[in-house]
């Protein structure tokens, strides 16, 4: 079975400081793993993903299979930044080469001005 | 937003009810998803397609079916709706970048 976990339901850090989001995953074969996130009222769009090893709006995340973790960081938080941030797992499904994205419960990021 | 909505926005029902909720893209994507979106629990998926009259369970899918008869849309039917059922359901499709999902803009449900 494939799990996600984000262990902060709620993040509040200042404008300037860095930022850490945290993600577990557990997942016996080979993870692929991403950041989606979702701004006020919008809907989810992806963020980054491990595979393209690219920085996106300044975030980045490694995956640590050894730790299993893939956190999202940031030097420095800008307001703009606040948003609901999802970390997801895709695993084989059961049709015909689907694949399931199984999400993490969300770390809400609040950056006070 | 690789073209995919869904409707209704709102909706509020009452229990015991029939509701079904469309989801449609443009995009041609192959595969298809729902979701719910719940305080305290993120995303879970309901149901979802690989392909035309494919489809198969996720992790909540009791209480609620779906249908693929069209590549474009996607459907999820709660057949008697109760209030636990109130959520934000999301729509996604993926398609030529594996593992890419696109969402549509969720649709909110209230059962009364």
């Amino acid at each position: 079975a494939q799990r996600v976990t984000q262990p902060e339901k709620l993040l509040s850090v200042f404008k300037g400081a860095p930022v850490e989001l945290k993600c577990n995953y557990s997942y016996s074969g080979s993870p692929e793993l991403f950041w989606y996130v979702q701004y006020s009222r919008q809907r989810l769009q992806l963020l980054l993903r491990h595979i393209s090893r690219e920085s996106i709006k300044g975030f980045t995340a490694d995956l640590n299979k050894g730790e299993t973790s893939f956190h999202l960081k940031k030097p420095f938080a800008q307001e703009e930044d606040s948003a609901m941030y999802y970390c997801a797992l895709s695993g084989r499904g059961s049709g015909a080469g689907s694949y399931q994205l199984t999400f993490g419960k969300g770390t809400k990021l609040s950056v006070i001005p | 937003d690789a073209g995919i909505t869904q409707s209704p926005r709102h909706k509020v029902t009452e229990t015991g009810t029939p509701v079904t909720l469309r989801c449609h893209q443009t995009e041609n994507h192959r595969y298809m998803y729902w979701y719910r979106q719940d305080p305290g629990h993120g995303l879970r998926l309901i149901h979802y397609s690989y392909g035309v009259k494919d489809t198969d369970k996720g992790e909540v899918s009791d209480g609620y079916s779906v249908s693929r008869s069209k590549t474009e849309d996607f459907l999820l039917t709660l057949e008697s709706a109760t209030s636990s059922q109130t959520s934000v359901y999301f729509c996604a499709s993926e398609g030529g970048d594996r593992f890419e999902q696109y969402f549509g803009p969720g649709t909110r449900l209230t059962v009364t």
